[in-house]
């Protein structure tokens, strides 16, 4: 499709694994985002991406939390040692420019995680 | 960050205009004003975005105050499917979207 698309969209882990969250953001987008939403929350920002820059990382909760993006396109956020305040929607962005030249962000469906 | 203030709620029947309001007061000069919707189990999506001028577009039309530290979001004729929590959002220096807790609109048959 030509959307935004995010695997796996419900994951369930054990407290205390490591998960890889992906996301194949629309082609050509330069930049890429990660956001994530607690039950009946806001979005929270995570990271973002924008063409060989380096990551603006200003949003990771803690140092479990990286993310990375090969060649441009694809991203993969990993939570390692998941704790149940992990539970929440993944959501991935990505826009054809960076916002600051008011650039429309295209999100995907999202990546439920349950940790158990 | 510009921070932008919402009401929690709104409600309006189906097929009557739907007017959103939002504060900005600490906007600044190269701001952008978006705004974007979550529908139900949804990921955002975009509805519209302006800087100075009022604009509009297929899904809504954006009023901004002359002195820019509000706006309105105007849903010309509210369907069932516009119920979701809307967003107003300042783009700041940064290239990022910081998103607040929004507007739910529910819209009554």
């Amino acid at each position: 499709g030509a959307g935004v698309s995010q695997s796996p969209s419900n994951k369930v882990t054990e407290k205390g694994k490591d998960v890889e969250l992906r996301c194949d953001p629309i082609s050509g987008h330069t930049a890429l985002y990660w956001y994530r939403q607690s039950l009946g929350q806001g979005l929270e920002f995570l990271i973002y991406f924008q063409g060989n820059s380096a990551p603006d990382k200003s949003g990771l909760p803690s140092d479990r939390f990286s993310a990375e993006r090969t060649g441009g396109s694809v991203s993969t956020l990993t939570i390692q040692r998941t704790q149940q305040e992990d539970s929440a929607v993944y959501l991935c962005a990505s826009s054809l420019r960076g916002l600051a030249m008011a650039g429309e962000l295209f999100f995907g469906e999202g990546s439920r995680l349950t940790v158990l | 960050d510009a921070k932008t203030t919402q009401p929690n709620s709104m409600e309006s029947n189906e097929e009557e205009p739907v007017h959103l309001p939002c504060n900005h007061s600490t906007i600044s000069g190269t701001d952008y004003i978006h705004w974007y919707r979550q529908l139900p189990s949804q990921g955002p999506e975009y509805v519209i975005h302006g800087l100075t001028s009022n604009v509009n577009n297929r899904m809504a039309s954006l009023a901004i105050a002359e002195d820019r530290k509000s706006s309105t979001l105007i849903l010309h004729r509210a369907t069932l499917r516009d119920a979701a929590v809307y967003y107003c959002i300042l783009g700041h220096n940064t290239d990022k979207l910081i998103f607040g807790t929004g507007t739910r609109l529910q819209v009554f048959p």
